[in-house]
């Protein structure tokens, strides 16, 4: 059973351009959530995706947007990098009704120079 | 807003002391508090999901224990290890779909 994967595992952009992340669940999951973690940091909630639809967001600003296929997988997108977007991406999967723990991809890097 | 706070952040010990990493968050109207590890560079581990109804969990060497009406939970590690060595994060989940807030960390190092 595979677990949650994300793609790339890591990737380098410029100031001003656009970025795309990918998630897959884990089998059987269809809850998408995103997590930016600066370095030295804890992970920060950026936005959660069930249905198709963004359910919960957290303190991030309209660059950073979101997608979820009908397969439950997922996208992160960022506009206009800056260089403060420079972070470990994780992504995490769960199943809504079950209120159970989230599972926990091994992460984009991404470093904007 | 929930705030968690991990200490101590940093702590260097010989192998087989027995550890403790305490947690302590603001908001004690939690749904359920995980325990993840996290190796440098790397995703995160589950290594203790504790219920709301539940005061502790056990696994192998590791025992972390709950106290929302004082909003702390405590990780035990046992006889520790070089392998043990990465940071520790402590993540209490609520508001309606069970999203974590993480503390900045423990970052443990166990040398031989």
């Amino acid at each position: 059973d595979a677990g949650v994967t994300q793609s790339p595992t890591h990737l380098i952009k410029t100031r001003g351009q656009q970025v795309t992340l990918r998630c897959s669940p884990k089998s059987g999951h269809d809850t998408v959530s995103w997590y930016q973690q600066a370095l030295g940091q804890g992970p920060q909630f950026i936005f959660q995706y069930y249905e198709e639809e963004e359910r919960q967001r957290g303190n991030f600003p309209d660059r950073f947007s979101g997608h979820q296929f009908p397969n439950y997988s997922s996208e992160l997108n960022v506009n206009a990098l800056l260089l403060g977007d420079s972070a470990l991406y994780l992504c995490a999967s769960s199943l809504m009704a079950g209120g159970e723990t989230q599972y926990f991809g091994p992460g984009t890097r991404l470093l904007v120079l | 807003k929930q705030e968690v706070t991990q200490i101590p952040a940093a702590l260097s010990v010989p192998e087989g002391e027995n550890l403790v990493l305490n947690c302590s968050f603001t908001d004690s109207a939690i749904y359920n508090l995980q325990w993840f590890r996290q190796d440098p560079g790397k995703g995160l581990t589950s290594l203790l999901l504790i219920q709301s109804s539940q005061r502790e969990q056990t696994s192998g060497r590791l025992n972390a224990s709950l106290d929302k009406s004082s909003g702390r939970s405590t990780l035990y590690i046992a006889a520790s290890q070089p392998g043990d060595s990465a940071t520790y994060l402590c993540a209490p989940e609520s508001g309606g779909s069970y999203i974590p807030t993480f503390g900045r960390g423990t970052s443990l190092i166990v040398h031989p």
